[in-house]
């Protein structure tokens, strides 16, 4: 168990539609990243927040936003859902922004039919 | 060319075997080095972190990177069935910076009893 825990475990959702997962990082630690693993893709990363400011963007669509809250757990934004949105969505978390060991959640599996 | 190629396998060994996994590179902006194990539908577990050429020795675990070649290595030894997973190797920029990890594609391994 890494400490990083992500709600929910499984989504299914209608394309067009919005969902919100979120993400609390280990005790302690301050920055949090989002990433995106697809079969074809294989793991990207979306977007990094530090202590409730965002630090990095990757490969984030329009369509997707994130948010870090005062509490340092993040929620991650994902709107207009498309059929290619279906994935594994997973939170890393390390100690600062400094920090080059990112510790990962169990993931969210996102299913849009 | 993508910046991290990884043999997508399967890897098929024999339990006790030495198992060794690679990865490429080309940029040489990357900085550090980390290798994660993936079981099916499971987070990403980090195994091995290392900063500098060398070698670095975890248990049955060693971690090798030439920076001049561009090229990582993961060695296991004395492998068991419970390795059976899919081995990903991730990269990152910068310790100093803000930044997401690049990762190879993984490779699957399996350890037959």
């Amino acid at each position: 168990d890494s400490g990083v825990t992500q709600t929910p475990k499984h989504l299914i959702t209608a394309t067009g539609q919005r969902v919100t997962l979120r993400c609390s990082p280990r005790s302690g630690d301050l920055s949090v990243y989002w990433y995106q693993q697809s079969l074809d893709q294989g793991l990207q990363f979306l977007i990094q927040y530090y202590n409730g400011e965002e630090r990095a963007k990757g490969n984030i669509l329009e369509r997707f936003s994130a948010q870090q809250f005062p509490d340092l757990h993040s929620e991650l934004n994902l709107s207009s859902l498309e059929l290619g949105d279906s994935a594994l969505y997973f939170c890393a978390s390390s100690a600062d922004h400094r920090t080059d060991t990112q510790y990962f959640g169990p993931g969210t599996r996102l299913t849009v039919l | 060319q993508k910046e991290v190629e990884q043999d997508p396998g399967p890897l098929s060994v024999p339990e006790g075997a030495i198992v060794s996994l690679n990865c490429t590179y080309s940029n040489s902006a990357f900085q550090y080095f980390m290798w994660y194990r993936q079981y099916s539908r499971k987070g990403p577990e980090l195994l091995m972190y290392t900063y500098s050429s060398g070698n670095k020795e975890d248990g049955r675990f060693t971690a090798q990177v030439d920076k001049s070649s561009k090229y990582i290595s993961l060695f296991i030894r004395d492998s068991q069935p419970s390795d059976s997973a899919t081995y990903l190797c991730a990269m990152g920029r910068s310790g100093g910076g803000a930044d997401g990890l690049t990762f190879g594609k993984g490779t699957h391994l399996i350890i037959q009893p």
